[in-house]
């Protein structure tokens, strides 16, 4: 099974200023990873996803991501936020491969509250 | 291309009644997801349907269930429903088995008084 930790639930950061959440996981098999973004009263939307290949990942909105399977990290970056990055934001785990049903699932993490202070 | 759609928007029900909440997938989407998101837990896992099948569930008790249609679309039903049911319960969608990033919909808000 694998688990996630996102370790700030809120992260209050000025207009401009660079971002980074953070997400750790656990998993005994190798991994995909994702970060989604949750606007007020909507659903999720899928910011970036590392699958294979290179360890930076970069996504919409300006956003990116790095793979550090040695610290099983994938942190979430942003050099400079704006006002419309105020969102919540999940990092996810899936295993890769098929080895059972039950691997197609996304395991989420608890979430970090974005706030940005003009 | 249409996005996953969910229906009804609100949903507001009186403990003990049934809730049934509808999910329709992207065109060719073939496998189903939802969610519960309850306030301060997090996203939780309730079920997966694929080619009309239940092919895993989370840790939630037998009065969740629900369904896949030949076309796809699924249902989640909530039966004697408990204030703690209360949440936004998400649908989302995706192409086979591989996850390989869901398509959300926007949620449907239940509310049990």
């Amino acid at each position: 099974a694998q688990s996630v930790t996102q370790l700030d639930s809120q992260v209050p950061v000025f207009e401009e200023a660079p971002v980074e959440l953070r997400c750790n996981y656990s998993s005994s098999v190798s991994v995909y990873l994702f970060w989604y973004v949750q606007y007020p009263n909507q659903g999720l939307q899928l910011l970036l996803k590392y699958l294979s290949g290179s360890t930076l990942v970069k996504g919409i909105n300006g956003f990116e991501a790095e793979f550090n399977k040695s610290q099983t990290s994938f942190h979430l970056r942003k050099p400079s936020v704006h006002i419309s990055d105020t969102a919540e934001y999940f990092c996810a785990v899936s295993a890769v491969g098929r080895t059972n049903f039950g691997n197609e699932k996304l395991t989420f993490g608890t979430g970090t509250r974005l706030t940005i202070i003009p | 291309e249409a996005g996953v759609t969910q229906s009804p928007t609100h949903l507001i029900k009186t403990r003990g009644q049934q809730a049934t909440l509808r999910c329709s997938p992207i065109s060719g989407h073939t496998s189903v997801y939802w969610y519960q998101q309850a306030l301060g837990l997090g996203l939780q896992f309730l079920l997966w349907y694929d080619e009309g099948e239940e092919r895993n569930r989370g840790n939630f008790p037998p009065r969740f269930s629900g369904r896949q249609f030949p076309n796809y679309s699924s249902e989640l039903n909530v039966n004697a429903l408990e204030l703690e049911d209360s949440a936004l319960y998400l649908c989302a969608s995706s192409l086979g088995f591989q996850v390989l990033g869901y398509t959300f919909g926007s949620g449907t808000r239940l509310t049990v008084v």
